[in-house]
């Protein structure tokens, strides 16, 4: 396992195009989280996943935005009808949740979205 | 509303020097906080985590305090190196999620 792994690493498309992101968790970790940065900026946390419930979605995610993990492993989000605001690095991280454990988030490289 | 902000935007140094990074939070009922680098275009490695319970945790040439009362955390980076120069970004945990400042851009020069 080498950590946590997204594809594509970088993705353009037209305004109003549909796109999705793949994000391959750490195999042992039973949470997955996804955030939002823009140029210059912190991540924004957007949603995560303890194995396959969503249990917890930011404002950010619009109705356009949605996101699954339908097996508890991998997720994937989808952006519809793309706007240049969309244009970001959208980074996944997961981590192992237990009790009151310190709950340590790995994250991926992420995925870049230029949105022409 | 939770905010994290991080002081100073950008630092430059020469090589050698020691230096300290800013973050402070306006909610102090915190999980914990983490100190992350990110390179140009990567993802986030995470540095060093401390609990709320906690006043500072060590990693090598790395030394993060955390004052939860005053909102405040510190990061000491001892005897800089080329190699530090990334963005440093400060990271507190409330519930479920990651509140982040918007970073420290490091640069050391040789």
């Amino acid at each position: 396992d080498t950590g946590v792994s997204q594809d594509p690493r970088h993705k353009i498309t037209k305004r109003g195009q549909n796109v999705t992101f793949r994000c391959d968790p750490i195999s042992e970790h039973n949470r997955l989280y996804w955030y939002r940065q823009t140029l210059g900026q912190g991540p924004e946390f957007l949603t995560y996943f303890q194995n396959e419930a969503q249990l917890e979605k930011s404002r950010l995610l619009s109705d356009r935005f949605s996101a699954e993990r339908p097996k508890g492993s991998f997720s994937t989000l989808e952006i519809q009808r793309t706007e240049q605001g969309d244009s970001a690095m959208y980074l996944c991280a997961s981590s192992f949740s237990f009790g009151s454990g310190a709950n340590v988030l790995t994250f991926g490289a992420g995925s870049r979205l230029t949105v022409l | 509303k939770q905010e994290v902000t991080q002081i100073p935007a950008a630092l430059s140094v020469p090589e050698g020097e020691n230096l300290v990074l800013n973050c402070s939070f306006t909610d102090s009922a915190i999980y914990n906080l983490q100190w992350f680098r990110q390179d140009p275009g990567k993802g986030l490695t995470s540095l060093l985590l401390i609990q709320s319970s906690q006043r500072e945790q060590t990693s090598g040439r790395l030394n993060a305090s955390l004052d939860k009362s005053s909102g405040r955390s510190t990061l000491y980076i001892a005897a800089s190196q080329p190699g530090d120069s990334a963005t440093y970004l400060c990271a507190v945990r409330y519930g479920n999620k990651l509140v982040f400042g918007a970073g420290t851009i490091l640069r050391v020069k040789s």
